[in-house]
C-alpha cells in the first residue's frame, strides 16, 4: 500500500510564529486531504489537495503531484493551532500519515 | 459542530460485554466509514458503506460488526473485544463514497468514541 510519511513529527511555536508541515506519499494518488484534530479529538478537514495550491485564512496548502509531497502552511500562529494535523492520501482508499503535533504555546 | 455525531462519547467494557456505538450524519451524504485511532498508530481506515452497502472490510476482526440501516445511521457492534482493541472509535460521511467516486469528496467526521475495553 501507500506510505505517507510526515514531518516533522513535533513541532513548538510561539504564538504568532510562521510554519511549514510536511507530507511525503509513496505512490500517486487522485485523492490528497489534511486535517486538524484538536485535543478533545475532533477531525476537521482542513483542505482536499490532491495538486496545486489553495488557500484558506491563514492556511493554505500546496501539492506537488508529480514530485509526491503536499505541504501545509499556518501563518500567524494562535494557540488554537494546537493539535495534531494529518494528511490522508489515496485513490480508492484513504491512508493516514502519522500526523505532525502541534503545539503553539501563548 | 460537523453534522456527524456518534454515541456514546465515551464507553468501558468487559472482554465478555456486547456493546453498540452509533453515529448519526445530518448532512444528506450518501457513505459513511467507521474509523480506529490508537494510540502511537496512524488512522485504520475499518469499513465503507456507500448506499447503505459495505464497499471496504479492510481486514477488521469478526468481532467488530458493522451495520447501516438507512444512509444517515451507521452502527458498529462489538463483541468479545481484546484490550487491544481499546482506542478511539472515529465515525465519517462524505457526499460520495471516496472508493466508487475516487475522489474529489471531503470526509466530515464525528467527535469520536473513546473505547476501553478490560
Amino acid at each position: 500500500g501507500i506510505q505517507v510519511e510526515q514531518s516533522p513529527p513535533d513541532l513548538i511555536l510561539q504564538e504568532g510564529a510562521n510554519s511549514t508541515l510536511r507530507c511525503n506519499f509513496s505512490d500517486s494518488v487522485n485523492n490528497l486531504q489534511w486535517f486538524h484534530q484538536n485535543p478533545w479529538g475532533q477531525l476537521i478537514n482542513l483542505f482536499y489537495i490532491p495538486s496545486g495550491t489553495k488557500q484558506n485564512g491563514r492556511l493554505s496548502a500546496t501539492t506537488v503531484a508529480t514530485e509526491r509531497y503536499s505541504l501545509l502552511y499556518i501563518s500567524s500562529s494562535q494557540t488554537t493551532d494546537s493539535g495534531v494535523y494529518f494528511c490522508a492520501v489515496g485513490n480508492n482508499d484513504m491512508r493516514f500519515g502519522a500526523g505532525t503535533r502541534l503545539t503553539v504555546k501563548p | 459542530e460537523t453534522g456527524v455525531t456518534q454515541t456514546p462519547r465515551h464507553l468501558v467494557m468487559g472482554m465478555t460485554n456486547k456493546k453498540s456505538l452509533k453515529c448519526e450524519q445530518h448532512l444528506g451524504h450518501n457513505a459513511m466509514y467507521w474509523y480506529k485511532q490508537s494510540a502511537k498508530k496512524p488512522l485504520e481506515l475499518m469499513f465503507v458503506y456507500s448506499l447503505e452497502e459495505r464497499v471496504e472490510n479492510n481486514s477488521v476482526p469478526s468481532r467488530f460488526s458493522p451495520e447501516c440501516p438507512n444512509s444517515s445511521h451507521l452502527f458498529l457492534h462489538l463483541h468479545t473485544l481484546q484490550p487491544e482493541d481499546s482506542a478511539l472509535y472515529l465515525c465519517a460521511s462524505s457526499q460520495d463514497s471516496l472508493l466508487v467516486a475516487g475522489g474529489p469528496d471531503t470526509q466530515y467526521f464525528g467527535p469520536g468514541t473513546r473505547l476501553t475495553v478490560l
